[in-house]
């Protein structure tokens, strides 16, 4: 499958502070999906982004798609403690998705 | 409410035996996967199956088994031949092959604690 890594692996900040994990490929993507898994639970689906350049936006959370289409990162403003769990990302192909190492947020008040 | 179920929820198995986990979707999904987590990793992909009657290996298949005889269930057979079982895995399903022109993604379930003692 595709291989991507993601960046930090772990990251800790205070409610409020803004987080990004980044996830970067060598080859380029044809798309690539965002996922959160909260501790103890499963994976949920966040967003999908498919063409070069592209941005996308949920509340306080930003996704973009690199130019190059080999990158991509999740940014999230102004962290809340219900943000905490895992992110993943996970490029596919038409039949399957690879999914990232994810980062790991946790969120202190 | 439509879903995937996955049971059980925990399991406990004894070296050298085989032990089946279930899945069970009513999404009307045409594809599914198994997915295995270890602690602090990420997923890594065992089988998936497109339509009925048809599955292909992932990664990681060695030591699983799969069959696909309805379109809402995927059982996972973790054999004796799997070296190292105690995991947490993961089934999901989607309407089928991912599409540019489409924003949706895998639906889980709540996955299946393995371990063997």
């Amino acid at each position: 499958g595709q291989q991507v890594m993601q960046i930090p692996q772990y990251q800790h900040v205070q409610e409020g502070e803004d987080f990004t994990t980044y996830c970067n490929s060598s080859t380029t993507l044809s798309n690539i999906q965002w996922y959160k898994q909260r501790p103890g639970g499963h994976p949920v689906f966040l967003i999908q982004l498919v063409k070069s350049g592209e941005v996308k936006k949920q509340k306080r959370l930003t996704f973009q798609f690199g130019e190059a289409k080999k990158n991509s990162s999740l940014h999230i403003t102004a962290t809340q403690t219900t943000d905490v769990g895992t992110y993943f990302c996970a490029p596919g192909t038409a039949s399957k998705l690879t999914f990232g190492t994810g980062t790991r947020l946790q969120v202190t008040l | 409410d439509g879903g995937i179920t996955q049971s059980p929820k925990y399991l406990f198995r004894k070296e050298g035996q085989n032990v089946t986990l279930s899945c069970e979707q009513n999404l009307n999904h045409d594809a599914m996967y198994w997915y295995r987590q270890d602690p602090g990793q990420g997923l890594r992909l065992i089988y998936y199956s497109q339509i009925v009657n048809d599955f292909q290996k992932g990664d990681i298949a060695e030591g699983y088994s799969v069959s696909r005889e309805k379109k809402e269930s995927f059982p996972l057979t973790v054999t004796s031949a799997q070296k190292n079982p105690t995991a947490f895995y993961l089934c999901a399903s989607s309407m089928g092959p991912v599409r540019v022109t489409t924003n949706y993604g895998y639906t889980f379930g709540s996955g299946t604690r393995l371990t063997v003692v």
